[in-house]
């Protein structure tokens, strides 16, 4: 079946400005997570639904970060008043039910590369 | 809170060599540790996943051991080619079941 997928898998926008990124996660997997990778660095957690709720939102840098999984599927991450600082390439990525143990393989998909000019 | 280094941060080595790249952590309180391939401008590859209860896991040419007790972690990749020529990813799971992830090494394999 297919992988995760992202769009757009590039996005400039100017400072201030809202964007929005989507995550279509491998289907059949309930948990969706989103990271964010500057250049040169590893991924930072951002945030983790089970289902529809978002169960650890602990990374989200504040409050102008915000993400929705309304049906438990296709999530969206919003930015709102983007900052330079916000460029980056957020990551999606989707596994099976967590369960105890945390066994799970996490998939990630391409990436979208927000420029924010 | 978790910390993952990654040393070191770039590697360059002739074609046919082994390779040997380094992940340390802090907390060994872990559920699982990930290997990632990352190629440029493209997102994370899963090479190896090993259980905390795991002491190593082997997929062709590739190796990674877990020491839990040291909070150490090596990945392996035998007789090197020009294709391994990438960014290589260690990530620890622990409790909440977010990924953290070390800085990654660059690799790169020369003809």
């Amino acid at each position: 079946g297919a992988g995760v997928s992202q769009t757009p898998s590039n996005k400039v926008t100017e400072k201030g400005k809202y964007v929005e990124l989507r995550c279509d996660p491998i289907s059949g997997h309930t948990a969706l997570y989103w990271y964010r990778q500057s250049l040169g660095q590893g991924p930072e957690f951002l945030i983790y639904f089970q289902g529809t709720g978002a169960a650890d939102d602990s990374g989200l840098p504040n409050d102008r970060f915000f993400a929705v999984r309304p049906e438990g599927s296709v999530s969206t991450l919003k930015i709102q008043r983007t900052e330079r600082g916000d460029s980056a390439v957020y990551l999606c990525a989707s596994s099976s039910r967590v369960t105890s143990g945390g066994a799970n393989e996490q998939f990630f998909g391409p990436g979208t590369r927000l420029t924010v000019l | 809170k978790q910390e993952v280094t990654q040393i070191p941060a770039a590697l360059s080595v002739p074609e046919g060599e082994n390779l040997v790249l380094n992940c340390s952590f802090t907390d060994s309180a872990i559920y699982n540790l990930q290997w990632f391939r990352q190629d440029p401008g493209k997102g994370l590859t899963s090479l190896l996943l090993i259980q905390s209860s795991q002491r190593e896991q082997t997929s062709g040419r590739l190796n990674a051991s877990l020491d839990k007790s040291s909070g150490r972690s090596t990945l392996y990749i035998a007789a090197s080619q020009p294709g391994d020529s990438a960014t290589y990813l260690c990530a620890l799971k622990a409790a909440g079941n977010k990924l953290t992830f070390g800085g990654g090494t660059r690799v790169l394999v020369k003809p």
